[in-house]
């Protein structure tokens, strides 16, 4: 059984600090790690796609690493803003198990307080 | 709006109830998704199709039944559903099975009460 780990489970934060969560998956047959957001009666929607172990990727104040050979992703949000509330899903898939699917984490709640 | 629409949003049904979810992409995507998501439980994968043709059945109950007409549209027929079943059925797409450098284009769900 595949295990993707997300932590911390929720997170509440003030408009304006800077936050981070962890993705852990399993460090073995790396193929692809996706991030998505997903807000509240919305569709999750695609952050980043890691396939290379020391990626970062960015967009605005939102970036991510990647550390394949360890099993971790970090996502970072700098001056978190009330419209980043959501939930922050990752997902591994890994080369010899399951090239076929995504396997997720049940995800990170943030909610930004103005 | 991430190209992938599902009908209905919302959908009551009793156990003994025929009714059946919709999933629909112009993405140009080879590959169509089922995923279930239960409270407090992460996205569970249900069914795959790629190119039209059923490549992962995850150990579904016979009581969700999936169907894809064409590349573009994705049906879950259910029936004789139990209560347990109640959860958000979302619809996905990608481009091609078994791919995964791109993303997944998901639908805004489908929320399920059996009574």
């Amino acid at each position: 059984i595949l295990n993707v780990e997300q932590s911390p489970q929720s997170l509440h934060v003030q408009e304006g600090d800077s936050t981070n969560f962890t993705c852990s998956f399993p460090s073995s047959n790396f193929y692809a790690l996706h991030w998505y957001r997903w807000e509240t009666a919305k569709s999750p929607e695609a952050l980043f796609v890691m396939t290379l172990n020391g990626d970062e990727k960015k967009k605005g104040r939102i970036s991510a690493t990647l550390n394949t050979k360890e099993g971790y992703s970090y996502l970072y949000i700098k001056g978190s803003q009330p419209e980043d509330s959501a939930t922050y899903l990752c997902a591994f898939i890994g080369r010899s198990y399951n090239t076929d699917k995504l396997i997720f984490g049940t995800g990170t709640r943030l909610q930004v307080f103005p | 709006e991430t190209g992938v629409t599902q009908t209905p949003r919302h959908l009551v049904m009793g156990m003994t109830n025929k009714k059946s979810l919709k999933c629909e992409q112009h993405l140009g995507h080879n590959a169509m998704y089922w995923y279930k998501q239960s409270a407090k439980k992460p996205l569970e994968l249900m069914f795959v199709y790629s190119l039209e043709e059923r490549v992962e059945n995850n150990s579904v109950p016979s009581r969700f039944s999936p169907e894809c007409p064409n590349s573009s549209h994705l049906f879950l027929h259910l029936h004789t559903l139990q209560p347990e079943d109640s959860a958000l059925y979302l619809c996905a797409s990608s481009q091609d099975w078994g791919w995964w450098g791109t993303e997944a284009f998901f639908g805004q769900g489908t929320r399920l009460t059996v009574v």
